[in-house]
């Protein structure tokens, strides 16, 4: 079965600071990649896919993952952290039979 | 373009009552999963729907829960009898397929006293 491990529970970086949110998952095939962000009482919104092509995905809000194949790993990134981008991050897996599995987050906290 | 709705968005039971969730998917979307996340952790599949026949329901505790999907548009949830542990929100989501973004609902948080 498709796994998901997310590093880190809680991350925190001062604002204008790198963002760096690790995603590794277990997979015998290349699966599709999500990163989504969960803001307080609110549902998920996408941040970000990766299905196929290019290994470096951009997604709304200045963040980006890229696809590494040999390390079976989407980290997120963002090169400057705001205020407003506090909240739980979510990495998710769906492999060829369109079954979407979780990691169990990484709450981004950023200091001013 | 409407999201998915959910209903109620929040419910507070004893333990060994039961309970229904509800959901409507976004318009044309044939694949609807449901999910817990308990506080402070990710979201938990317990089934996937396509259209109207069950893709995987391999974490869904089928001893207490059960969910249909008539006419694969809107979709219920049930719990019976609840338990403690079922404290969470169960939220929606739907799909296109295949690879396509999930949109979720804003959840339903179950309350189990």
């Amino acid at each position: 079965a498709q796994s998901v491990t997310q590093l880190g529970s809680h991350v925190s970086v001062s604002e204008g600071a790198l963002v760096l949110l690790r995603c590794n998952y277990s997979s015998s095939v290349p699966p599709y990649l999500f990163w989504y962000v969960q803001y307080p009482n609110q549902g998920l919104q996408l941040l970000l896919k990766y299905t196929t092509g290019a290994t470096l995905v951009k997604g709304i809000n200045g963040f980006e993952a890229e696809f590494k194949k040999s390390e079976t790993s989407f980290h997120l990134t963002k090169p400057s952290a705001h205020m407003s981008d506090a909240a739980e991050y979510f990495c998710a897996v769906s492999p060829l039979n369109n079954d979407m599995r979780f990691g169990a987050g990484t709450r981004l906290t950023v200091k001013p | 373009e409407a999201g998915v709705a959910q209903s109620p968005r929040y419910k507070i039971i004893e333990k060994r009552q039961s309970v229904a969730f509800w959901c409507n998917p976004i318009s044309g979307h044939a694949t609807l999963y449901w999910y817990q996340q308990i506080l402070g952790q990710g979201p938990k599949l317990l089934i996937q729907f396509q259209n109207n026949g069950v893709v995987d329901d391999s974490q869904l505790p089928k001893d207490r829960f059960s969910a249909e999907r008539l006419k694969g548009v809107d979709s219920t949830l049930k719990i019976q009898p609840a338990k403690l542990e079922d404290s969470a929100v169960y939220l929606c989501a739907s799909s296109y397929g295949q690879g396509a973004e999930a949109f979720f609902g804003q959840g339903t948080r179950l309350t189990v006293v």
